[in-house]
């Protein structure tokens, strides 16, 4: 079964606004990933935090933590059309079969 | 560098047909992974090797699929026969730091009719 579940499934937004993902998973994790897939592309990686941080920054992408919820968020900040993508996370259980588990993804599409 | 190469980029086969999917790592990386993505199951993982050593196969779907890395510079997924069921992009990924920062190949979209 999929570790990581994302929401939402699709997001629509103007260009400029910030876009907002949303990751929950199940089991106890050794860090959560993030990555982006553009139409017809493999995944691109974008950010991994570790179970022991809540919040990681990267150029125009935060991502949060919380490890009571078992849930990450990933915020890009203003959007451009160029961000138009599936994003997926993607987990390490803590215990169990070490395998890097991913979401569903959420297609973000940026509209000029 | 040139990225995980994988080979063919699309693939159309009759059912019963032998596929044989190639990838390329990235030079000196040592984990190597094969994903396959449909639109029901989402990404699956489906085998990884460590050191051209097979690790974990237990994703595998059935004995009709094989996977080999015979080298650190190459790896291929071997499908026999198929099936239509197995139409889906198979994608190649390595890295350098385990189940961290995965690099993914182009993928191989595979059309069983």
């Amino acid at each position: 079964s999929q570790q990581g579940e994302e929401d939402p499934q699709a997001l629509s937004i103007q260009e400029g606004e910030n876009a907002t993902m949303n990751c929950s998973y199940k089991t106890s994790i050794n860090n959560l990933q993030w990555y982006r897939q553009n139409s017809g592309r493999g995944l691109v990686h974008l950010i991994l935090i570790r179970s022991n941080e809540r919040e990681k920054h990267s150029g125009r992408l935060r991502v949060t933590l919380d490890t009571s919820k078992k849930s990450s968020s990933l915020l890009i900040t203003a959007s451009r059309a160029a961000d138009t993508a599936s994003y997926f996370c993607a987990t390490v259980p803590l215990q169990g079969a070490q395998k890097l588990v991913f979401g569903q993804g959420t297609r973000l599409t940026i509209n000029p | 560098d040139a990225g995980v190469i994988q080979s063919p980029r699309h693939e159309v086969t009759e059912m019963g047909q032998e596929v044989t999917l190639r990838c390329k790592p990235i030079s000196g990386h040592d984990y190597l992974f094969w994903y396959r993505q449909t639109m029901m199951r989402g990404l699956e993982l489906l085998i990884y090797f460590n050191n051209n050593v097979p690790i974990d196969d237990s994703g595998m779907p059935e004995d009709r699929f094989s996977a080999k890395m015979p080298n650190a510079s190459f790896s291929t997924l071997k499908i026999q026969p198929s099936e239509p069921r197995d139409s889906a992009v198979y994608f190649c990924a390595s890295s350098l730091m385990g189940r961290e920062k995965l690099f993914f190949g182009s993928g191989t979209q595979l059309s069983v009719l």
